[in-house]
């Protein structure tokens, strides 16, 4: 049973383009929201993470959005550019020295020039 | 700055063979991890260590063991592979006390079971 819905698994966009991803989860106890980003050969790094008592963060072209009333979360990237093809994951967790993340199961971005 | 470093990168296994996959921090972190990545299923937590001297079960722990062999190492042994296994292994490690300090993961190892 999946905790953490991830959509869509793929997204091709054009350089320049906004894609968006989403994520949904159902456990109300989840307080940590964080976005990995993942290049081919490598580990996921950490993007950008978001608590939920704010509704929107900012990182340069990347901005999670927060909505707690639907249990869902976002990820929107600025004005994308090829660079920023890679495969992202969105994940939750509660609180706690012994953080365990729930994972989605990650989007494919293409961002073609 | 190595942060988490994995080895082997590749590995090549028959069915039945045993092996060790051997992690390392230097970010003197306290708890570490082993996830392993499949096509379609993402991250699944394998063991995981809170601190030297202890192990913990994750997800999908079936097939393998652990240890915390001090602060810096966490190995993965596969004492019989199998194809099943075939998969890229991460490790990563986590400062605990601080409490939103994010995952430093490896670059991974791709193992191939036959």
């Amino acid at each position: 049973q999946q905790q953490v819905k991830q959509s869509p698994q793929s997204l091709i966009v054009q350089k320049g383009g906004i894609p968006i991803i989403n994520c949904a989860y159902e456990n109300t106890a989840f307080d940590y929201f964080p976005w990995y980003q993942q290049f081919p050969g490598k580990g996921p790094a950490l993007l950008i993470a978001i608590r939920p008592d704010v509704s929107e963060k900012k990182e340069g072209r990347f901005t999670i959005s927060f909505n707690k009333s639907a249990k869902q979360f976002s990820l929107h990237i600025m004005d994308s550019q090829p660079g920023d093809s890679a495969t992202y994951f969105c994940a939750a967790s509660t609180g706690g020295n012994n953080r365990k993340l729930i994972w989605g199961l990650g989007t494919s971005l293409a961002v073609n020039p | 700055n190595a942060g988490v470093t994995q080895t082997p990168k590749f590995q090549v296994l028959k069915t039945g063979q045993s092996m060790t996959l051997q992690c390392a921090q230097d970010m003197n972190h306290n708890s570490m991890y082993w996830y392993r990545q499949d096509p379609g299923m993402g991250l699944r937590l394998i063991y995981y260590s809170a601190s030297e001297g202890t192990t913990d079960k994750g997800e999908v722990p079936n097939g393998y063991n652990v240890s915390r062999l001090n602060k810096r190492e966490f190995s993965l042994r596969l004492e019989s592979a199998a194809p099943s296994q075939t998969s890229v292994y991460f490790c990563a490690s986590r400062l605990t006390g601080s409490e939103n300090s994010p995952l430093h993961f490896g670059n991974g190892t791709r193992l191939t079971v036959t």
